[in-house]
């Protein structure tokens, strides 16, 4: 079955603590992307890679970090710096730039 | 910088009617436009992209248009089902980067 897994689907971070949200697609895509929602809020782009070893910033990376050392691994990293990491993070990838948008089922991430 | 406005925020309609989410945006240089539909605490599932050269895109019972010039494009979903209750959301894409409205959650009563 073709699609993005991601994992843990609920997670809880402590003070001071870096946690990464992995993000793993079987579906081929060069692009891939990080959202983070909010409630009753638009998606907003953390980060975004067109092709392995590359990737840039979105609209709001402060405190977020990403590495895509494989065409099929995009995992994000959420550390000490992101003062307010509460959200629903959501990965996605996509053939290219015009093409559709593929989601994973997301991740809670909760501050303890 | 895209600002993509969905109004309503909230819908409410009996089941069999036809339904009409509104998406707004403020480029208009723009890829594509694609349609989203969100479960709670679930991920997003595309419903339908219209590349900037089309004027619209229909799947089933889902008809999406786009009118570029005005910044405007309009969801239509016939003939409402309990099942069809969920959040929409419009997304306009300029170059890797998707500009996403807040979204349309819809109920439909039975």
């Amino acid at each position: 079955d073709g699609g993005i897994t991601q994992s843990p689907k609920y997670l809880f971070r402590k003070e001071g603590q870096n946690v990464t949200l992995s993000c793993e697609q079987n579906l081929n895509h060069d692009a891939m992307y990080w959202y983070r929602q909010d409630p009753g809020q638009g998606l907003r782009l953390i980060y975004y890679s067109q092709i392995v070893n590359d990737f840039q910033k979105g609209d709001i990376a402060e405190g977020y970090s990403v590495s895509r050392e494989k065409k099929e691994s995009f995992p994000l990293t959420v550390t000490s710096a992101q003062k307010n990491p509460t959200a629903f993070y959501l990965c996605a990838s996509s053939i290219d730039r015009q093409t559709q948008l593929f989601f994973g089922s997301g991740t809670q991430l909760s501050v303890l | 910088k895209q600002e993509v406005t969905q109004i309503p925020a909230a819908l409410s309609v009996p089941e069999g009617e036809n339904l009409v989410l509104n998406c707004s945006f403020t480029d208009s240089a723009i890829y594509n436009l694609q349609w989203f539909r969100q479960d709670p605490g679930k991920g997003l599932t595309s419903l339908l992209l219209i590349q900037s050269s089309q004027r619209e895109q229909t799947s089933g019972r889902l008809n999406a248009s786009l009118d570029k010039s005005s910044g405007r494009s309009t969801l239509y979903i016939a003939a409402s089902q309990p099942g069809d209750s969920a959040t929409y959301l419009c997304a306009v894409s300029d170059d890797y980067k998707l500009s996403f409205g807040a979204g349309t959650t819809v109920t439909v009563r039975a």
